[in-house]
């Protein structure tokens, strides 16, 4: 069974650019969610989607924003990127709401670096 | 903001010994996870316990809840060198919309 699959794995971008990250959840996952990790915050919620539609999203300003697709795969879209956008963002996907409890499997995430 | 605080922040051991992480959370939970993750890359989903639960197994690892003082351990019993990563707690409540709050970890060294 494929993992979680996230891409690009790496990229660079400059001030001011806006990043589009895709992420392909485990077949079967309809439930996909996305963190920031940055050493000086951790690990932060960014937002989740089921079925097509948001539902929740966490403390970011409207820069950032995503979509999920119809076959599950979603994207998240950052603009305008400033230098502190510079993270590694994590998808995961999870069983949600079959499982009972919401446990993630992880891709390897995308390392974005702003210049 | 972060729910779950790990400690200690780092910690270093011999291959054979264990180790033994905590996490204190603030708020009600309906479970806490662990993860684990190796140099920057994905987590790894270790172990759940719910909030009725006091203590699970699996392997070498050992988790505890104590939900009155609002706090867990994990206990990974005889280290490997493979052990080495950092591990992370995680809290799933019934008012936070699907997210897990991530504490900020415990970096493990075990070495040979």
């Amino acid at each position: 069974k494929a993992g979680v699959t996230q891409t690009p794995r790496y990229l660079i971008k400059t001030r001011g650019q806006q990043v589009t990250l895709s992420c392909s959840p485990i077949s079967g996952h309809r439930s996909v969610s996305w963190y920031q990790q940055t050493p000086g915050q951790g690990l932060q919620f960014l937002f989740e989607y089921f079925s097509e539609t948001q539902r929740n999203k966490g403390n970011f300003p409207g820069r950032f924003s995503g979509r999920q697709f119809s076959n599950s795969r979603s994207e998240m879209n950052v603009s305008t990127l400033e230098l502190g956008d510079s993270a590694l963002y994590l998808c995961a996907s999870s069983l949600l709401p079959a499982a009972g409890a919401n446990v993630l499997t992880f891709g390897a995430g995308s390392r974005l670096t702003v210049l | 903001s972060q729910q779950g605080e790990e400690d200690p922040q780092a910690l270093s051991i011999q291959e054979g010994e264990n180790a033994t992480m905590n996490c204190s959370y603030k708020t009600s939970i309906n479970n806490l996870q662990w993860y684990r993750q190796n140099s920057g890359r994905g987590l790894v989903h270790l172990i759940l316990i719910r909030s009725n639960e006091r203590e699970k197994h699996s392997g070498r690892l050992r988790v505890t809840l104590d939900t009155s003082k609002k706090s867990s351990s994990l206990l990974i019993t005889a280290s490997r060198a493979a052990d080495t990563a950092s591990y992370f707690c995680a809290t799933e409540s019934a008012n936070s919309g699907y997210a897990l709050n991530f504490g900020k970890g415990t970096s493990l060294l075990v070495t040979p």
